[in-house]
């Protein structure tokens, strides 16, 4: 059974490009969370979503970011006319329920770097 | 705010000593982890406590859970290089289901 699957692995993108990055949740997962790992912090929610439903937003930057969960494929967050402060790790995590006991397993990450 | 905070930020120990790290939050919670993140890597799941949980252990991990100090302590036995890490406490509020983690303990084992 294979973990969370992210890629790219790693991204780099110059100002004012586009960011795509892909998560594809366990199987069997049905719940995926997006967050943001700043460099020398912790991990910052950004979004929670289900199967073409976005239930959670509240930790999404107003501007600029979207995240989608379509029916078939991956998730995917896209990051719109990047900024050099948006250099992060970016991580997936997936849940097979909505169960606030059930742990969130922890794809590889993203590290996209804005030049 | 960060809803977890690790206590200390750093810690450098001898390989085969023992090493505590703190975690401290704020708010009720259903349950609290500790995971273990390598320079560079992703997040490994290391334990999960319950709030009406004091105590688990996962082999050479034990960790302590006290709601009424909302706080939590992870000890790492007779270390070795390889536990050297940032490990991030990440809480889960009541009625909720994201993670909210700290800023997390950086942690040095010397061979």
């Amino acid at each position: 059974n294979a973990g969370v699957m992210q890629n790219p692995r790693h991204l780099v993108r110059r100002r004012g490009q586009e960011a795509r990055l892909r998560c594809s949740p366990m199987k069997g997962h049905s719940h995926v969370y997006w967050y943001r790992q700043l460099p020398e912090e912790g991990l910052k929610f950004m979004v929670y979503l289900q199967k073409e439903n976005i239930i959670d937003e509240s930790g999404m930057p107003k501007e600029r970011f979207s995240a989608e969960f379509p029916k078939e494929g991956p998730s995917i967050l896209r990051i719109q006319q990047v900024v050099r402060g948006d250099s992060a790790a970016y991580f997936c995590a997936s849940s097979p329920r909505r169960d606030t006991s059930y742990e969130q397993y922890f794809g590889p990450g993203t590290r996209l770097t804005v030049t | 705010s960060q809803q977890g905070e690790e206590d200390p930020q750093a810690l450098s120990i001898q390989e085969g000593e023992n090493a505590t790290m703190n975690c401290s939050y704020k708010t009720s919670i259903n349950n609290l982890q500790w995971y273990r993140q390598n320079s560079g890597r992703g997040l490994v799941h290391l334990i999960l406590i319950r709030s009406n949980e004091r105590e688990k252990h996962s082999g050479r991990l034990r960790v302590t859970l006290d709601t009424s100090k909302k706080s939590s302590s992870l000890l790492i036995t007779a270390s070795r290089a390889a536990d050297t890490a940032s490990y991030f406490c990440a809480t889960v509020a009541r009625n909720d289901y994201k993670l909210s983690f700290g800023a997390g303990t950086t942690v040095t084992v010397r061979a």
